[in-house]
């Protein structure tokens, strides 16, 4: 069955410390991924996603994910995270050709302490 | 980006009376919506596919004739939650994708049964 994990479910870091959130997939073919963040009081929002090609990929704030095929991994990290980074962090993953349904993690709460 | 819009964002509503929550595309055709469901501190939970035209694809576990979804245009969609009880009070939130790539999310529809 396929299955999204995220490692960390609550993060706490001062600003300007480096963040990296785990998540590990499992999907028997060709994936899509994406990290999506949720702030407070807002609806999700993609962050960035993997279709194919470089398995770096840079998002919106700063934001970059890595895609490691071997590991069934798609780590979320940032170098220097900030106040305003507090929110809520989902991976996703959906299968390529798919009509787009979603197959979330347990999703990361990540509080930045200024 | 492409946007998604629901209504109502909230809704108290009593025990065993029924709750119609829309989803529309405002720029874009969407031909497939989702459905999903969020608890406090949880993922999101599929609930279901909402296909224009025909009958919406309900994941396992899901009662599909509690939680109706119609889907009778290109741009909206609507999920109706009948005899309504204090468990069914949850987050709920659309999506609708673009020729099955990224998702679009709404902004979620707080539903409070008492």
């Amino acid at each position: 069955a396929q299955s999204v994990s995220q490692h960390n479910h609550h993060v706490i870091l001062s600003e300007a410390a480096s963040l990296e959130l785990g998540c590990n997939y499992s999907y028997g073919g060709t994936v899509n991924l994406f990290w999506y963040v949720q702030y407070p009081g807002q609806h999700l929002q993609l962050l960035l996603k993997y279709f194919s090609g470089d398995p770096l990929v840079k998002g919106i704030k700063g934001f970059e994910a890595e895609f490691i095929k071997s590991k069934f991994s798609f780590n979320l990290r940032k170098p220097s995270v900030q106040w305003s980074d507090t929110a809520e962090y989902f991976c996703a993953v959906h299968g390529s050709g798919n009509t787009g349904k979603l197959i979330f993690g347990q999703g990361t709460t990540l509080q930045v302490k200024p | 980006g492409a946007v998604v819009s629901q209504h109502p964002s909230w809704v108290i509503c009593k025990s065993g009376t029924s709750v119609k929550i829309e989803c529309r595309s405002l720029d874009f055709q969407a031909t497939t919506m989702f459905w999903y469901r969020q608890f406090p501190k949880q993922s999101l939970m599929l609930m279901a596919t909402s296909n224009e035209g025909s009958k919406a694809t309900y994941e396992q576990g899901v009662e599909k004739d509690k939680f109706l979804i119609n889907h009778a245009s290109l741009t909206l969609s609507t999920l109706t939650v009948t005899s309504a009880h204090p468990e069914d009070s949850s987050f709920y939130i659309c999506s609708a994708s673009i020729m099955g790539t990224e998702a679009f999310f709404g902004q979620g529809t707080r539903l409070t049964v008492v």
